[in-house]
């Protein structure tokens, strides 16, 4: 089975852009979670969707937004780019069942640089 | 809030001995989930086991296995045998049921040849 997979790996920005990140989960999981990692504030919670819909949020201003399909791909965008913004961002996804649902498994991330 | 705290930033092995890496959480729930993931150079994360709050027993992978103190809300990771492709950043964390993961900050593990 194919693992998640994140477009693009790598993405160089200029400061008040916006971008667009793209994350494809394994085959059958319906759940999509988004992170922000950096080496000063570690692995961040942004925000996780299930069927289309986003059932937590983490503390993040509203420039970070999201959204599910109904092939349960999703895209994470973050307007007006600043330069703390700088950051892997890593998608996970859990798979479907009661019990199953609380592990995640992640994607290779996306390297952001905001210039 | 439910935090995770990994006191030791980095730790080293010699190859083919045996670590364990330290995980303390702050809860007041008694159903959860907690895990160890695995960071190596890469940035793949990798889930390298898991432990359900209502199991007594410790949860064993091969050479990785765990020793989860409920009452304490300690969960330490050992690996046996270490080797050198081992050699990651090691991040514990937990999740409640319905909520998001938390993550610790990780312990970088070196493995010496």
């Amino acid at each position: 089975k194919a693992g998640v997979t994140q477009t693009p790996r790598y993405l160089i920005k200029t400061r008040g852009q916006q971008v667009t990140l793209s994350c494809s989960p394994i085959s059958g999981h319906r759940s999509v979670s988004w992170y922000q990692q950096t080496p000063g504030q570690g692995l961040q919670f942004l925000f996780e969707y299930f069927s289309e819909t986003q059932r937590n949020k983490g503390n993040f201003p509203g420039r970070f937004s999201g959204r599910q399909f109904s092939n349960s791909r999703s895209e994470m965008n973050v307007s007006t780019l600043e330069l703390g913004d700088s950051a892997l961002y890593l998608c996970a996804s859990s798979p479907p069942g009661a019990r199953g649902t609380y592990e995640q498994y992640f994607g290779p991330g996306t390297r952001l640089t905001v210039t | 809030a439910q935090t995770v705290t990994q006191s030791q930033p980095e730790m080293s092995v010699q190859e083919a001995e045996t670590v364990t890496l330290s995980c303390t959480y702050d809860t007041s729930e008694s159903d959860y989930y907690l895990f160890w993931y695995k960071q190596p150079p890469s940035r793949q994360m990798i889930l390298v086991i898991r432990q359900e709050a209502y199991k007594q027993q410790n949860a064993t992978e091969n050479r990785f296995s765990v020793n989860f103190q409920k009452a304490a809300k300690s969960f330490s990771l050992k690996i046996s045998d270490s080797q050198l492709g081992d050699a990651a950043m090691y991040f514990c964390a937990y999740r409640r049921i319905e909520d998001d993961m938390r993550f610790g900050a990780g312990t970088r593990l070196t493995v010496k040849p």
